[in-house]
């Protein structure tokens, strides 16, 4: 079965500092990708970053980065120097080659940071 | 560089009265076109998606149809809504996948919430 699990349902963390969203996956594709969106209040969602399963370093981009551990089927998402901004559900989701165009999306993890 | 509008923001609609979302992208050819609904605090659903022009594939059976009359255009409709038809409706476009290793990433737009009273 495809699936993507997040077990925090919310998460309350201090200003400036780092956070780790956790997101552990499920399928028997070779090939996938990974993704995490962020969605904050307005509703909109807000492609973060990817994650290919044969890209052999994790992904960065500016303050997220993404730690892949493949072999445990994880995905976590990790934020560096948080700002109130960062305050927003977090989706992670995935991309099995055997499903074409569809995404599956996670339960999500509310983020709230605080002053 | 690439937009996708969705339309209206916000719509509260009785009970039985028809419905008509309009999602468009601009800035690309041949995407292919996602339609999902959110319910309050809960992930995405995806309700459609298609791959070109009269393509639609249904994930779900429901109330809800989509049609895909343009390129870049991607209509979601009901003749009778109901209350369980309330929530969070996205479009979102991607890329045509080119291979395995294709990111494929979808993009939103600023999504539809539909009340239904």
């Amino acid at each position: 079965a495809q699936k993507i699990t997040q077990t925090q349902p919310g998460m309350f963390v201090q200003e400036k500092e780092a956070v780790t969203l956790d997101c552990t996956y499920d399928t028997s594709d070779q090939s996938y990708g990974l993704f995490w969106y962020k969605q904050p209040s307005s509703g909109e969602m807000i492609f973060l970053i990817y994650q290919g399963s044969y890209d052999e370093q994790n992904a960065t981009e500016g303050r997220y980065s993404l730690n892949f551990q493949k072999a445990r089927k994880s995905a976590n998402l990790v934020i560096s120097a948080s700002q109130l901004g960062d305050s927003a559900m977090y989706f992670c989701a995935m991309r099995p080659y055997s499903s074409a165009s569809k995404i599956i999306f996670g339960s999500g993890t509310r983020l709230s940071i605080r002053p | 560089s690439q937009t996708i509008h969705q339309w209206p923001a916000t719509l509260v609609q009785p009970v039985g009265s028809p419905l008509s979302l309009e999602c468009t992208v601009e800035g690309t050819s041949n995407p292919n076109l996602y339609w999902y609904r959110q319910a309050a605090g809960r992930g995405l659903q995806l309700l459609f998606y298609s791959v070109g022009i009269g393509q639609i594939s249904s994930e779900v059976p429901q109330n809800l149809s989509a049609s895909r009359p343009q390129d870049r255009q991607f209509i979601l409709s009901s003749k009778k809504l109901l209350l369980s038809d309330s929530g969070f409706y996205l479009c979102a476009w991607s890329v045509l996948p080119t291979g395995p290793l294709a990111k494929n990433i979808q993009y939103f737009g600023a999504g539809t919430r539909l009340s239904v009273l």
